[in-house]
């Protein structure tokens, strides 16, 4: 059965500073990977996936993540943290076939601080 | 831009009523979910749907729950005696078909509390 393990439930940082929030999997087959943000009363949008090309895969809001079979890792970083990053960020893993359903982390709540 | 849309955006119900929760997934999309998410807990799966029939469903998916696509554009979640840890954010998400199409769209959710 795949699984998602995300370390850390609350990550803070400064503005302006590097943000990494980490993300391991465990899945039987080469996975599709995600990464959603959940902004506060709003639903999941994806930032970024990995689907078997690219190792390194850049998404939306300056935020990209490294694909790592070795350590079965998908870490999410940006260079430089804005206020606007604050949310909830999830990891999630699916396989190729079938109904693909996302099996997600248990969220990583990240805080700006001015 | 086309977007997964969910009603209501909260819903108050008492313990051991039904209760229905729409969504309206993209017009082109194939496959269908609905996930939950208990407050201060992960996101979890609940069923997938794809060609008028279940094709996934997770352990929590037990016999209150079922799923039904009435018309072309409707999606509905119906729990037939709510319990009070039935209480959380249910997500509806659509995706094309296709194996390049990997990407889950998600609606704005539903919150529900059962009292």
């Amino acid at each position: 059965a795949q699984s998602v393990t995300q370390l850390g439930s609350h990550v803070s940082v400064s503005e302006g500073a590097l943000v990494l929030l980490r993300c391991n999997y465990s899945s039987s087959v080469p996975p599709y990977l995600f990464w959603y943000v959940q902004y506060p009363n709003q639903g999941l949008q994806l930032l970024l996936k990995y689907t078997s090309a690219a190792t390194l895969v850049k998404g939306i809001n300056g935020f990209e993540a490294e694909f790592k079979k070795s350590e079965t890792s998908f870490h999410l970083t940006k260079p430089s943290a804005h206020m606007s990053d604050a949310a909830e960020y999830f990891c999630a893993v699916s396989d190729y076939g079938g109904a693909q359903k996302l099996v997600f982390g248990q969220g990583t709540r990240l805080t700006i601080n001015p | 831009e086309p977007e997964v849309t969910q009603t209501p955006s909260h819903q108050v119900t008492q313990m051991g009523q039904e209760v229905i929760l729409r969504c309206v997934p993209i017009s082109n999309h194939l496959y269908f979910y609905w996930y939950r998410q208990i407050l201060g807990q992960k996101v979890e799966f609940l069923v997938s749907f794809y060609n008028n029939e279940i094709s996934e469903k997770s352990e929590i998916f037990d016999d209150q729950f079922s799923v039904e696509r009435p018309d072309g554009s409707n999606f509905t979640l119906k729990i037939r005696s709510t319990k009070l840890e039935d209480s959380a954010m249910y997500f509806c998400a659509s995706r094309p078909y296709g194996q390049g199409n990997t990407e889950a769209f998600f609606g704005q959710g539903t919150r529900l509390t059962v009292v």
